[in-house]
């Protein structure tokens, strides 16, 4: 099956600092990934659209310039929080559409951001 | 404005009671109803694709059906293993981005 891994699974930062999430599709090429947040016991909101080689699509009441996100290659996207505060501590979830695999989604493990 | 709504919240069963899990949706011009898998803080694990009323698709005790408005995940003889929150989610076109449902967590009790 197709996998998807994120790496860090779980970070904690000091409040102001930036973090680096990496999204990588080990056994298939993504042209698109997606950057979700979910908070306890919801479900998952939709933070950005990243296509290979293009600037991400931002989801209403999502600041770009906070969550910085790059789309370098088929195979991986990276989602950096910038200047961090706790409220920014969520589970993020990436996850990378594959381009022959009938367009279906595949999640990848989430990341705990911590923000003391 | 498209939407996708997920009943019951939460279901609680015991081991080898069957029942459905209901997922509605409002997506003009569907291009795919997807069911998930979450256990708590991991991903997502996909499940199922469905892309046209009629349509059914099953793994193991899990079977997946689709209306015209509606999906039912149908969970045959449960095992506590099958406790999880299940995500309903919805496309509209094949480059669309998907619409979560807010999930039915199931918990199956020995």
């Amino acid at each position: 099956g197709a996998v998807v891994s994120q790496h860090p699974s779980r970070v904690i930062c000091k409040s102001g600092t930036s973090v680096k999430i990496e999204c990588r599709s080990l056994d298939f090429q993504a042209t698109t990934m997606f950057w979700y947040r979910q908070f306890p016991k919801q479900s998952l909101m939709l933070m950005a659209t990243s296509n290979e080689g293009s600037k991400a699509t931002y989801e209403q009441g999502v600041e770009k310039d906070k969550f910085l996100i790059n789309h370098a290659s088929l195979t991986l996207s990276t989602l950096t929080v910038t200047s961090a505060h706790p409220e920014d501590s969520s589970f993020y979830i990436c996850s990378a559409k594959s381009i022959d695999r009938s367009h279906e989604q595949y999640f990848g493990p989430g990341t705990r951001l911590t923000v003391t | 404005e498209d939407q996708v709504t997920q009943s019951p919240e939460a279901l609680r069963l015991q081991e080898g009671e069957s029942s459905s899990l209901n997922c509605s949706y409002t997506v003009s011009g569907l291009r795919g109803l997807f069911w998930y898998r979450q256990d708590p803080g991991k991903g997502p694990e996909f499940l199922f694709t469905l892309y046209s009323a009629g349509e059914e698709k099953e793994k193991e005790r899990l079977k997946a059906t689709l209306t015209k408005k509606e999906s039912f995940l149908h969970i045959t003889a449960p095992k506590p293993e099958d406790s999880a929150t299940y995500l309903c989610a919805a496309r509209k076109t094949s480059y669309d981005k998907v619409i979560f449902g807010p999930g039915t967590s199931l918990s199956v009790i020995p």
